[in-house]
């Protein structure tokens, strides 16, 4: 089974409006954390947003921000006020601490985002 | 702001060549992971690296494949006979503690095998 699943290959949103990309997990551990970056055309990998799973508050960062909803193994990246340079390809990934001293990451497909006037 | 150094940012080689990519990772992180994007497709996990030796391996990181960190700086990903497959992008990433926040990327490096 995927550990991390993200639905939408691709999405369009309109400058100045949100967007919500879809992420699901899939673990059974009971400590892990939740990352979201973003890989520009230029193809670096840009860190944008964490959740730890015994973290009560979504996380915020400017205007990106997560619905986690452990519940339903759902960690979603939020971005409001989309911009022009917010295109770009999108990835949700997860740490479990079972995995090894070092504790990797395990990334999903990706979500191309492509911000419209 | 630190950053992940990685060079070169592309390179080309032949089929069978040996390759060395290197990086610099945040002099006071512990952790260091390489992981590989073949073009279009999803980020892997390759190897992770604490206290001087190797932590994990993927199925990916087979006998081919070796990590050094020779000078307690650079940290290097060895492909010793590369093959067309090996084709991809190769990020380094290092991370100072497992707890909360990011691990910092490396802006990579372009590898193709002609």
């Amino acid at each position: 089974a995927q550990k991390i699943t993200q639905t939408q290959p691709g999405m369009f949103v309109q400058e100045k409006e949100a967007v919500t990309l879809d992420c699901t997990y899939d673990t059974s551990d009971q400590s892990y954390g939740l990352f979201w970056y973003k890989q520009p055309s230029s193809g670096e990998m840009i860190f944008l947003i964490y959740q730890g799973s015994y973290d009560e508050q979504n996380a915020t960062e400017g205007r990106y921000s997560l619905n986690f909803q452990k519940a339903r193994k759902s960690a979603n990246l939020v971005i409001s006020a989309s911009q022009l340079g917010d295109s770009a390809m999108y990835f949700c990934a997860m740490r479990e601490f079972n995995t090894g001293t070092a504790s990797k990451l395990t990334f999903g497909t990706g979500t191309r985002l492509q911000v419209t006037l | 702001e630190p950053e992940v150094t990685q060079t070169p940012s592309h390179q080309v080689t032949q089929m069978g060549q040996e390759v060395i990519l290197r990086c610099v990772p945040i002099s006071n992180h512990l952790y260091f992971y390489w992981y590989r994007q073949i073009l279009g497709q999803k980020v892997e996990f390759l190897v992770s690296f604490y206290n001087n030796e190797i932590s994990e391996k993927s199925e990916i990181f087979d006998d081919q494949f070796s990590v050094e960190r020779p000078d307690g700086s650079n940290f290097t990903l060895k492909i010793r006979s590369t093959k067309l497959e090996d084709s991809a992008m190769y990020f380094c990433a290092s991370t100072i503690i497992l707890g909360a926040g990011g691990y910092t990327f490396g802006s990579g490096t372009r590898l193709t095998v002609v």
